[in-house]
């Protein structure tokens, strides 16, 4: 079945330490994009790539990067700069033109010890 | 910028009820307007999704419309059951088509 895989699914995260999220997805879709979501507030943008090599910024991009080198692939660093990182992290792609839906992966749980 | 509001941002309803969930979106310049549900630590399953120039979608017990004018959507959800207890994200299309989502509303039905 074509669809969106995130791992890991729980992620534990030192001080000062850099992680990576992964996400792939089988959906021949184009664009790529990765959300935040905390209690009460609705998701917002961290990261988008509406192609391969070429990435763009969202809404709260501070202390995070992105690649996308396959178009299956969109990896999520969290690193040292992002001062609350403590999130629900939600992966998500659409097919072209603006009649498509978006589709989302399971998640990735991440918390600083 | 694009505000997305959900309210009430919690329901409780005996089973076998009818849900009425709104959303409302700040700019009616929206292109489409798709609803997710999310149960507790899962990712979101898309429901239904309504293009800009669609007035309403239905599949099964879902019902979902549009008004773009008054910057609402409604989800309905029949005869309402325990399994349909979740929540119930609205997301708008910017046109830029990149999605602003409300805060969602968290549906329980009670057995």
């Amino acid at each position: 079945d074509g669809g969106i895989t995130q791992s890991p699914k729980y992620l534990f995260r030192k001080e000062g330490q850099n992680v990576t999220l992964s996400c792939e997805q089988n959906l021949n879709h184009d664009a790529m994009y990765w959300y935040r979501q905390d209690p009460g507030q609705g998701l917002r943008l961290i990261y988008y790539s509406q192609i391969v090599n070429d990435f763009q910024k969202g809404d709260i991009a501070e202390g995070y990067s992105v690649s996308r080198e396959k178009k299956e692939s969109f990896p999520l660093t969290v690193t040292s700069a992002q001062k609350n990182p403590t999130a629900f992290y939600l992966c998500a792609s659409s097919g072209q033109g603006r009649w498509n839906g978006y589709t989302f992966g399971s998640g990735t749980r991440l918390t600083v010890v | 910028k694009q505000e997305v509001t959900q309210i009430p941002a919690a329901l409780s309803v005996p089973e076998g009820e009818n849900l009425v969930l709104n959303c409302s979106f700040t700019d009616s310049a929206i292109y489409n307007l798709q609803w997710f549900r999310q149960d507790p630590g899962k990712g979101l399953t898309s429901l239904l999704l309504i293009q800009s120039s669609q007035r309403e979608q239905t599949s099964g017990r879902l019902n979902a419309s549009l008004d773009k004018s008054s910057g609402r959507s409604t989800l309905y959800i029949a005869a309402s059951q325990p399994g349909d207890s979740a929540t119930y994200l609205c997301a708008v299309y910017r046109n830029d088509y990149k999605l602003s989502f409300g805060a969602g509303t968290t549906v329980t039905v009670r057995a």
